[in-house]
């Protein structure tokens, strides 16, 4: 099974400004025959299911505002939020949808200092 | 608008059986695979599985094959999850979700809980 590694278990940002949450995998999710990266990133708040933000590692689902962004390739990830609001209080995943079992990040909790 | 809808979760002791169900609209039910996942108390998500459009192929996670059944009835638009011979680590709040490659769409999910 594939192991996605997040960093850091947890983080604390002030209003407005960047949070960075990086994932690891332990074995390329990089397809080679069409270049795509099967990962996706997700946020979950309490007592809701996650919610999907990015896939193809940096692809934004429609309605997620544009200072959510994705980035990497092969082995190593970023989320980016360019400059954090009250409502990015959450929870994030990293998924890797490369091969099953689809496994899932540790999660990285986001909170405002 | 993509709704699903689980149902069946509940208190079940160990060695016990379950079925869980989902109930998709918004969406052609039988044009896309589908997903279980879980996720236990204070944890990260658990993909468990999924299916084909027309349920031929199935894969699991290796702590739940040969314990739970993925199915699915197009007809009624439909997805399942029997499980049986549940543990006290199964407990958690299982989804339902649509594939499109990952999981995009997601139900509120069924709280499972194996205990004596």
């Amino acid at each position: 099974d594939i192991v996605m590694t997040q960093s850091p278990d947890s983080l604390a940002v002030s209003l407005g400004e960047r949070a960075s949450i990086n994932c690891k995998s332990s074995q390329s999710v990089l397809f080679s025959s069409n270049s795509k990266n099967y990962f996706a990133w997700y946020q979950q708040k309490p007592g809701q299911p996650p919610k999907l933000l990015i896939y193809w590692a940096s692809t934004r689902e429609s309605g997620v505002p544009d200072r959510f962004s994705g980035s990497g390739s092969g082995t190593d990830f970023t989320l980016t939020i360019s400059s954090l609001q009250a409502e990015d209080v959450a929870v994030y995943y990293c998924q890797q949808y490369y091969s099953p079992p689809h496994t899932f990040g540790q999660g990285t909790k986001l909170e405002i200092k | 608008e993509v709704q699903l809808v689980e149902s069946g979760g509940g208190l079940v002791q160990p060695g016990g059986s379950l079925r869980l169900s989902c109930a998709a609209s918004g969406f052609t039910f039988s044009s896309y695979w589908m997903i279980w996942v879980r996720q236990a108390p204070g944890k990260g998500p658990e993909w468990v599985g999924n299916t084909n459009q027309d349920g031929t192929e199935k894969y699991y996670v290796d702590s739940v094959k040969g314990r739970f059944t993925i199915s699915r009835d197009n007809a009624k638009n439909s997805l399942y999850l029997q499980m049986n011979s549940l543990r006290a680590e199964d407990t958690g709040v299982y989804y339902c979700a649509r594939d499109g490659g990952f999981p995009d769409y997601w139900g509120q999910g069924t709280l499972v809980t194996v205990s004596s």
